[in-house]
């Protein structure tokens, strides 16, 4: 068990729909990643955000979009949901010195029919 | 975009044999990491190895890291049929994590 927590852990909707995932970081890491692991595309990097602040983004669609709030732990919010989006997606969480040390939770595993 | 390549994509071995898995990345690195994923699960960090290391050890696990052929192999002695799963390196590029393809180990009892 990483300490990283993400509910839900399957979620079933449709085209066009709006879901959000959520994650809660280890206690007392600041950082949140979020990554999307596909078939086709594999694990790929979405954005990350410190104490709050976004820090990075990665490939991520202007569909989406992401929040971290003050009691640390972050939404992932999917919009105009589409075939393609069906992925599985992971949180991960570290803190400094070793910010690139990321312990990851279990995912959510988002299917769009 | 991938950083990272890995080689082989699958690989099917008996218990008690070792496995060795490589890992190919395109860019300097600070840090190479391998993680482990069981099918459809979380990833579990395995081990960090720094760009001034050369070869770590944790357990059953030995990793390599020759930065002048920009590769990484890490090698599971001893296996056992629980380490069947995805394993993946991945490598630091301004606060983010950039992972390979994977290599699928079936260990077979």
């Amino acid at each position: 068990d990483s300490g990283v927590t993400q509910t839900p852990k399957h979620l079933i909707t449709a085209t066009g729909q709006r879901v959000t995932l959520r994650c809660s970081p280890r206690s007392g890491d600041l950082s949140v990643y979020w990554y999307q692991q596909s078939l086709d595309q594999g694990l790929q990097f979405l954005i990350h955000y410190y104490n709050g602040e976004e820090r990075a983004k990665g490939n991520i669609l202007e569909r989406f979009s992401a929040q971290q709030f003050p009691d640390l732990h972050s939404e992932l919010n999917l919009s105009s949901l589409e075939l393609g989006d069906s992925a599985l997606y992971f949180c991960a969480s570290s803190q400094p010195p070793n910010y690139n040390e990321q312990f990851f939770g279990p995912g959510t595993r988002l299917t769009v029919l | 975009s991938q950083q990272g390549e890995e080689d082989p994509q699958a690989l099917s071995i008996q218990e008690g044999e070792n496995a060795t898995m490589n890992c190919s990345y395109k860019t300097s690195i600070n840090n190479l990491q391998w993680y482990r994923q069981n099918s459809g699960r979380g990833l579990v960090h395995l081990i960090l190895i720094r760009s001034n290391e050369r070869e770590k050890h944790s357990g059953r696990l030995r990793v390599t890291l020759d930065t002048s052929k920009k590769s990484s192999s890490l090698l599971i002695t001893a296996s056992r049929a629980a380490d069947t799963a995805s394993y993946f390196c991945a490598t630091d590029r301004a606060d983010k994590l950039i992972f390979g393809t994977g290599t699928r180990l079936q260990v077979f009892p």
